[in-house]
């Protein structure tokens, strides 16, 4: 069964710094998809950045950057320029490739410091 | 990606009694997922309601407790039955949607607490 691992229960960062949130997973698949969802107080889950494993170039969305190490299976999030709005619980994701079922890390909760 | 709304936002309900969610998206889609986010807890997968046939339900989810709708390509119900205190959590819905169906898109969520 396939498991996501995020260690970091908390961190923080100051505006406008960067910030690596990390992530494992466990899988004998060898096409799957990665995703980092965001949830911020308002408890809306929304989709940050998407990776597709067979895919070797790491994903990347304006400030929002993958670190995918397939056989290392670690998929960290860098978020450069920090701001407030991107306080937020943030969840690691995986999807087998015929779809419907994501598994979830733990969560990693940020707070962005002024 | 997809507008997907979810009716109520949240609610306060007595034990014994039973909610049902709604979830409204704004364009067909062939799956939609419903899932419980318990407090302080990561997302857990309740079941995947495919339209026109039964609900597949995960490990520990049984149709008695939540019977799930998918009357069409656009909208579903979950209805959480007979609930305890143990029931309050956030429940989510969501959607494949993309060229290959590979990416899912939630709703706002419904906080329910059960007294």
């Amino acid at each position: 069964a396939q498991t996501v691992t995020q260690s970091q229960p908390e961190m923080s960062v100051q505006e406008a710094e960067t910030v690596t949130l990390s992530c494992t997973y466990d899988t004998s698949e060898n096409n799957y998809y990665l995703f980092w969802y965001k949830q911020p107080p308002s408890r809306q889950m929304i989709l940050v950045i998407r990776q597709e494993a067979y895919k070797q170039q790491n994903a990347t969305e304006n400030r929002f950057s993958v670190n995918f190490q397939k056989a290392a299976k670690s998929f960290s999030l860098k978020i450069s320029d920090s701001q407030l709005g991107d306080t937020a619980m943030y969840f690691c994701a995986f999807m087998n490739p015929d779809g419907g079922k994501l598994i979830f890390g733990q969560g990693t909760e940020l707070s962005v410091k002024p | 990606s997809a507008v997907i709304s979810q009716k109520p936002s949240r609610d306060i309900c007595q034990r014994g009694t039973s909610l049902t969610i709604q979830c409204q998206v704004d364009s067909q889609v062939t799956m939609m997922f419903w899932y419980r986010q318990q407090p302080g807890q990561s997302l857990t997968l309740i079941a995947t309601a495919n339209q026109g046939s039964e609900a597949t339900y995960e490990s520990g989810f049984v149709i008695d407790k939540f019977p799930i709708s998918r009357p069409n390509l656009t909208f579903s119900t979950l209805t959480v039955s007979n609930m305890s205190p143990e029931d309050s959590s956030i429940y989510l819905c969501s959607v494949e949607v993309g060229l290959a169906a590979d990416t899912q898109y939630f709703g706002p969520g419904t906080r329910l607490t059960v007294l």
